[in-house]
């Protein structure tokens, strides 16, 4: 089955730090990429997404590129700020695999930033 | 530009009663979903559905029912309340289309006291 493996947290950083957040899928099909955000007390928004191989996703300053080769979608962002303190998903969606029905989530990552 | 909308914001229920946690959207999806989100954890998937008057069974089931009488609709139903069942409960729909990203509700937080 699908899954997706997420950087394990809570992860704090000083603000302009660099930031890295790892993520490696498991697919039966070529699945779509996500990262989804969660501010405190929020649902989730989508950050950026990448829907096939050696695309990159963009918004806000965060990047990630879907990595077929290492099954991977990495999210980076050179300057991180306060106001990115929040939890981050890694998620896909494979509809080869008759899941598109579902996205599959990794487990999160907190993220805090201090000033 | 109201989106995914779910109610209540937060309730508490004692062992034994029941609930229901409404969600409706405004963006003409044919998908939607629950999930529940435990403290630490990744969300899991409860329920979802592909279109009205279809539903299915994600990872975490037990204890819910749901129906999808309408494109809008999509309410979660909890019968004889559990403290298992303490958790944070989103809604979320989508397009069908591979690709499409799926839309989120604020959340419902649940206490089973």
């Amino acid at each position: 089955g699908n899954s997706v493996t997420q950087m394990e947290g809570p992860v704090t950083l000083s603000e302009e730090a660099f930031l890295t957040i790892n993520c490696t899928y498991t697919a039966t099909g070529y699945p779509s990429l996500f990262w989804y955000v969660q501010y405190p007390g929020e649902g989730l928004q989508l950050l950026l997404k990448a829907t096939k191989a050696d695309d990159k996703g963009s918004n806000k300053g965060f990047e990630a590129t879907y990595r077929k080769e290492t099954t991977s979608f990495h999210l980076e962002k050179g300057s991180v700020q306060v106001s990115d303190s929040a939890v981050y998903f890694c998620a896909l969606r494979d509809i080869l695999a008759g899941s598109a029905r579902q996205l599959t989530f990794g487990s999160g990552t907190q993220l805090t930033v201090l000033p | 530009n109201a989106g995914v909308t779910q109610t209540p914001k937060f309730r508490i229920l004692k062992i034994g009663q029941s609930m229901t946690l409404q969600c409706t959207q405004d963006m003409n999806h044919n998908y939607m979903y629950w999930y529940r989100q435990d403290p630490g954890m990744g969300l899991k998937l409860i329920y979802y559905s592909v279109g009205a008057g279809i539903t299915d069974k994600g990872e975490v089931p037990n204890g819910y029912n749901v129906s999808r009488s309408t494109t809008e609709d999509f309410p979660l139903r909890l019968e004889l309340a559990a403290p298992s069942q303490t958790s944070v409960y989103f809604c979320a729909s989508s397009y069908s289309e591979d690709g499409t990203e799926a839309f989120f509700g604020q959340g419902t937080r649940l206490t089973v006291v």
